[in-house]
């Protein structure tokens, strides 16, 4: 079955410090990954996104993420957290459908605090 | 670019009545475009692929008689909850995928607040 995990229900981590939020996947074929940001009582913002090519993918906000395939991974990362980073972050993954097209699964998501 | 709206955005309904959702495209157009409900405790569940000119794709255990999906242009899908009941209440987003060029992205709305009493 394809899915994609985030272990993490928080994270919280002290304002200028390293941040990672964690995503697994299980996909047949090549994964098409996706990272999202949601802030309270909004849609979803995309962040980044890994299709092909380097393993290290920049985004939006100063985040980037590494694809491990090896250990089937898509960690969200930031150097150096803020206060407004504080949102809830979801990993998705782009599968194919029975019906012979395609959808994205999304993981239960990661709330992130940053604390000042 | 890329702006994707969602009219209403909060909705208050009597049980038993039907309120419609639109989703649509501003600055593009879109084949497909997928609802999504998203539960309090935050996960967001895919209800529907909606394909524009044909039937949607539904997910398992949802009921296609409750929830109507028309697609009915590049740039529009609406989602029609029928004799809404209050376990219906929730949070439902849309997205969609542009026509041109395959991003891989897929861009959401803002979201429409729906309760029912």
């Amino acid at each position: 079955a394809q899915s994609v995990a985030q272990p993490e229900d928080q994270v919280n981590v002290a304002e200028g410090n390293p941040l990672t939020v964690k995503c697994t996947y299980s996909v047949s074929g090549n994964p098409y990954l996706f990272w999202y940001v949601q802030y309270p009582n909004r849609g979803l913002q995309f962040l980044l996104k890994y299709i092909t090519g380097d393993n290290l993918v920049k985004g939006s906000y100063g985040f980037e993420a590494e694809f491990n395939k090896s250990q089937t991974s898509f960690h969200l990362k930031k150097p150096s957290a803020l206060v407004s980073d504080s949102a809830l972050y979801f990993c998705a993954v782009r599968a194919g459908s029975t019906s012979g097209t395609y959808k994205y699964i999304f993981g239960t998501g990661t709330r992130l605090k940053v604390l000042a | 670019g890329a702006v994707v709206s969602q009219h209403p955005s909060w909705v208050i309904c009597k049980s038993g009545t039907s309120v419609k959702i639109e989703c649509r495209s501003l600055d593009f157009q879109a084949t497909t475009m997928f609802w999504y409900r998203q539960f309090p405790k935050k996960s967001l569940m895919l209800m529907a692929t909606s394909n524009e000119g044909s039937k949607a794709t539904y997910e398992q255990g949802v009921e296609k008689d409750k929830f109507l999906i028309n697609h009915a242009s590049l740039t529009l899908s609406t989602l029609t909850v029928t004799s809404a009941h209050p376990e219906d209440s929730s949070f439902y987003i849309c997205s969609a995928d542009p026509l041109a060029g395959d991003t891989y992205e897929q861009y959401f709305g803002p979201g429409t607040r729906l309760t029912v009493t």
